[in-house]
């Protein structure tokens, strides 16, 4: 079983601070999203990288295939990031490539 | 381009009743998947259709079923609900696998009591 570990669980910075969300887990797979969800429910796919970096604006994910590891950057951290954010790896065990979720990390930008 | 939509947006019903979710993908999308989202579970796959067949499913009971039409769209459908089914449901289309970039609908909030 496919365990996605995120931390922190809860993240409160101040608007201008550089923010890190790490994302764990435990075999191997074909790729990995970073996503966003508001309060309401809405998602959106920030990101889908399965080796190296990936930049949009103030946004960095990357990945680190053999440590099993993803970050998600946030540079000058604003209130409008506060969101919760959830790392999901796609499992390419056998043939299937279904979504495997992390808990979610909630952000709070305070101005 | 229009997005991923999802109806009905909100929905209320009592156990032991069944329900059914629509959702139209992004034109020329091929793949739905379903995901079901609650405070205590987080996100949780339920299945993946592409090209009117169902390719993937996650560990949920078989009360959870799921189909698509020619033209993608899909339905989901649970049958004698229970108080645990309460959630968010969500669908998200891609060109293809769930390898290729999500594009996520609104979600349908499903209570039941």
């Amino acid at each position: 079983k496919n365990e996605v570990e995120q931390s922190p669980q809860n993240l409160t910075a101040q608007e201008g601070e550089f923010i890190t969300i790490n994302c764990s887990y435990s075999v191997g797979i074909s790729a990995l999203h970073w996503l966003q969800q508001h309060p309401g429910g809405g998602i959106v796919s920030l990101f889908m990288l399965s080796s190296g970096k990936k930049k949009h604006g103030r946004l960095i994910a990357t990945i680190n295939i053999q440590e099993k590891h993803s970050s998600l950057h946030i540079t000058a951290s604003h209130p409008r990031d506060s969101a919760v954010y959830i790392c999901a790896v796609i499992d390419s065990g056998g043939s299937n490539y279904k979504l495997t979720f992390g808990k979610g990390t909630l952000l709070t930008v305070n101005p | 381009k229009a997005g991923v939509t999802q109806t009905p947006r909100y929905l209320i019903k009592t156990r032991g009743q069944q329900v059914t979710l629509s959702c139209s993908p992004i034109s020329g999308h091929r793949s739905v998947s379903w995901y079901q989202q609650t405070p205590g579970q987080g996100l949780q796959f339920l299945f993946e259709y592409f090209s009117e067949t169902q390719r993937n499913k996650g560990n949920f009971p078989g009360r959870f079923s799921g189909r698509q039409f020619s033209n993608s769209r899909s339905e989901m459908n649970v049958s004698t609900l229970e108080l645990g089914d309460s959630a968010l449901y969500l669908c998200a289309s891609s060109l293809d696998r769930t390898y290729y970039e999500q594009y996520f609908g609104p979600g349908t909030r499903l209570t039941v009591t």
